[in-house]
């Protein structure tokens, strides 16, 4: 079993609606928690990083972190075309610089 | 802003040859990491280096070496090349300096292809 599981979609949404990502992990030393969105045959782009439990909003893009769950999530408003990508969770313990990465969500959205 | 640069883009090598990967970090990051993403798959964690020196080491091949240079491009070297082998390979690159030190940024990557 993955340390780190993502839903891997895809998710089709209407144009302006909100789309909805979660990942779970098992490993309680993860602390630092990141999304990316990576277009097809292009680098992760870092969306998003958060270290303790909450929500983070940047813009149209909020972060949550719920430690005590395992559970962390990434909402999209006003969803656009533009927004059509592969999400992917990443996260990593306090020491260390490794990465583990979820699955990626390929999310599509529809004008 | 300056983003990771890697090269080359694309490569193709034939089974049992080498290849050499290059990372240019974004300019003052002292950190660089490696990746592999196989079709379809989610980025793989090879290894990582500070300041020259290994500081992480994942799921690398023994047939893989690497190493960060005095101007801290680094370099992947892949030898006797294996079809599984071919992939999207990510360089990313971060600064310890200040808070952001956990925020890794990937360059465009390698499509290594093996045939």
């Amino acid at each position: 079993q993955k340390e780190v599981e993502q839903d891997p979609g895809p998710l089709s949404v209407p144009e302006g609606a909100i789309v909805s990502l979660n990942c779970t992990y098992s490993n309680s030393a993860f602390q630092y928690f990141m999304w990316y969105r990576q277009y097809s045959r292009k680098g992760p782009e870092l969306l998003m990083y958060t270290y303790s439990s909450g929500n983070k909003e940047d813009g149209r893009f909020t972060a949550q972190v719920d430690k005590s769950s395992k559970y962390i999530s990434l909402f999209i408003r006003d969803s656009q075309p533009s927004d059509s990508a592969t999400y992917l969770c990443a996260m990593r313990p306090a020491a260390g610089n490794k990465l583990t990465f979820g699955g990626g969500t390929r999310v599509l959205v529809k004008p | 802003a300056a983003g990771v640069i890697q090269s080359p883009r694309h490569l193709i090598k034939e089974k049992r040859e080498t290849a050499t990967l290059k990372c240019y970090p974004i300019p003052r990051h002292d950190t660089v990491y490696w990746y592999q993403q196989g079709p379809g798959q989610d980025p793989q964690f090879l290894i990582s280096f500070y300041e020259k020196m290994q500081s992480d080491k994942g799921s690398i091949p023994d047939r893989f070496s690497a190493q960060q240079f005095s101007d801290y491009h680094s370099e992947l070297n892949m030898s006797s090349l294996e079809l599984g082998d071919s992939a999207l390979y990510f360089c990313a690159s971060s600064s310890l300096a200040g808070l952001a030190y956990y925020e890794q940024y990937f360059g465009p990557g390698t499509r290594l292809t093996v045939t």
